[in-house]
């Protein structure tokens, strides 16, 4: 089994639409991560989160939140979703008694369409 | 501000070519360094990353990337690739000393492998 899962793997949706996608994650990892990734554009980090009571917000917030309901699950959700919410949608954990060495794990990510 | 960059946003190579993406970092102390490779439909995989020491680094699937201090870069290589090998490839740095897990992504190269 993946240890980084994310559901749904692909959506579609209105404009206007509220859409929560989650992610879970068997590694027991303390921090979470969500990213979008447009092209040319990399990846780029939405909010991230150390522990289920510290979450914080990354470079694209604005129109995202997030609610960390365990250690394993960190669901993002889009109020009222808009075309340029449009993009794949990565959740990533890493563990951070290795350092500051960050290196993160990614689920396979989740294809958002908004119409 | 941290940033990476990515100077080639498409490379084609022919199979059994040897291969070189560039990359560049802008940090002021010592960064962490991350190569990771997207295949269609999956998420990222690590592939190699770069810490301290041996500013020769070996990764998996017979990659390696060399830090550059000097020329700020972090260039991936591989002696001859392989059809599977084609796929998009991130460059990512995060700071050495931060503790809060954060990557920041180059724009991503796109690999394609001709016959």
């Amino acid at each position: 089994d993946a240890d980084v899962t994310q559901t749904p793997r692909n959506r579609i949706t209105k404009t206007g639409k509220r859409i929560m996608l989650e992610c879970s994650q068997t590694k027991g990892h303390d921090r979470m991560y969500w990213y979008r990734q447009d092209p040319g554009l990399g990846l780029r980090l939405i909010y991230y989160s150390f522990d289920v009571k510290d979450i914080n917000k990354g470079e694209i917030s604005d129109g995202y939140s997030v609610s960390r309901q365990a250690q394993a699950k960190f669901s993002l959700s889009l109020e009222s979703a808009i075309p340029n919410q449009t993009a794949l949608y990565f959740c990533a954990t890493s563990d951070p008694s290795g350092g500051a060495s960050n290196e993160q794990f990614f689920g396979p990510g989740t294809r958002l369409t908004v119409l | 501000a941290q940033s990476v960059t990515q100077p080639d946003i498409h490379i084609t190579v022919s199979e059994g070519a040897s291969l070189e993406l560039r990359c560049n970092y802008s940090y002021g102390a010592t960064p962490y360094l991350f190569w990771y490779v997207q295949s269609p439909g999956q998420g990222l995989q690590l592939l190699l990353k770069y810490f301290s020491g041996d500013t020769l680094v070996q990764g998996i699937k017979g990659f390696e990337a060399e830090f550059k201090r000097s020329q700020s870069s972090f260039n991936l290589r591989k002696p001859s690739v392989h059809w599977s090998d084609a796929a998009e490839y991130f460059c990512a740095v995060a700071a050495y000393s931060s503790n809060t897990g954060k990557l920041i992504f180059g724009q991503g190269t796109t690999l394609q492998v001709k016959p």
